[in-house]
């Protein structure tokens, strides 16, 4: 069973520093990696999608990289603003109809 | 519609009452899933469609859990005499094919499901 842990569960930075978030799961053979960002309250928002032959993907601040021989993968955002105060989810797609999803990073930007 | 699209977004029912749960997804997906978010939980997996066929029902919970999915769209989560331990967001997802083919997976806002 893909168990998916994401580290650390909680942190606070302050505006304009750079955030790094971390995933890892256990079965190194998967289909691809989504990060999604969810606001209280609210559904979840796909962010980027890596699939399992690339490294990593970009999009604006977001830069998002794939290990998937450690089964380790990273979020960063680039000089971190308030509206990016949210909850960030890794979910693993191992091909079975299903994603795994670690309990999330929950992030404050602090003005 | 242009995002998934679920109903009610709110919904508190007493105990031992049956709710439904209803899922619009984006026009054209053929695959839909069913998540729970319980609080300080991760998402738990429920069930799988792929079109009208439900390939993946092992994520429900008990047999007091149904869903169903007609024309290939609208799917309807069924939870019959309901605990309070069902207390969750009931989430709603969609992608233009199955898991296996890699393609990004959308999902709704939830509904909050409160049972007392």
């Amino acid at each position: 069973k893909q168990e998916v842990t994401q580290i650390p569960a909680a942190l606070s930075v302050p505006e304009g520093e750079n955030l790094v978030l971390n995933c890892s799961f256990t079965d190194s053979a998967i289909y691809n990696l989504q990060w999604f960002r969810q606001d209280p309250g609210k559904g979840l928002t796909s962010l980027l999608l890596i699939q399992s032959s690339q490294r990593e993907q970009t999009s604006g601040r977001l830069n998002a990289s794939l290990d998937k021989s450690s089964g380790r993968s990273t979020l960063y955002i680039a000089a971190s603003q308030p509206g990016d105060s949210a909850t960030y989810l890794c979910a693993v797609n191992g091909g079975n109809n299903r994603l795994a999803f670690g309990k999330g990073n929950q992030v404050v930007v602090i003005p | 519609g242009a995002g998934v699209s679920q109903s009610p977004s709110n919904k508190v029912t007493e105990k031992g009452k049956d709710v439904e749960l209803r899922c619009d997804p984006i026009s054209g997906h053929t695959a839909l899933y069913w998540y729970r978010q319980s609080l300080g939980q991760g998402l738990e997996f429920l069930i799988y469609f792929q079109g009208n066929s439900a390939p993946d029902k092992s994520g429900l919970p008990s047999d007091r859990f149904s869903a169903e999915r007609t024309g290939g769209s609208v799917s309807t989560l069924t939870i019959q005499r309901t605990q309070q331990e069902d207390s969750a967001v009931y989430l709603c997802a969609s992608s233009s094919q199955g898991a296996r083919t890699g393609n990004t997976i959308y999902f709704g806002e939830g509904s909050w499901l409160t049972v007392v």
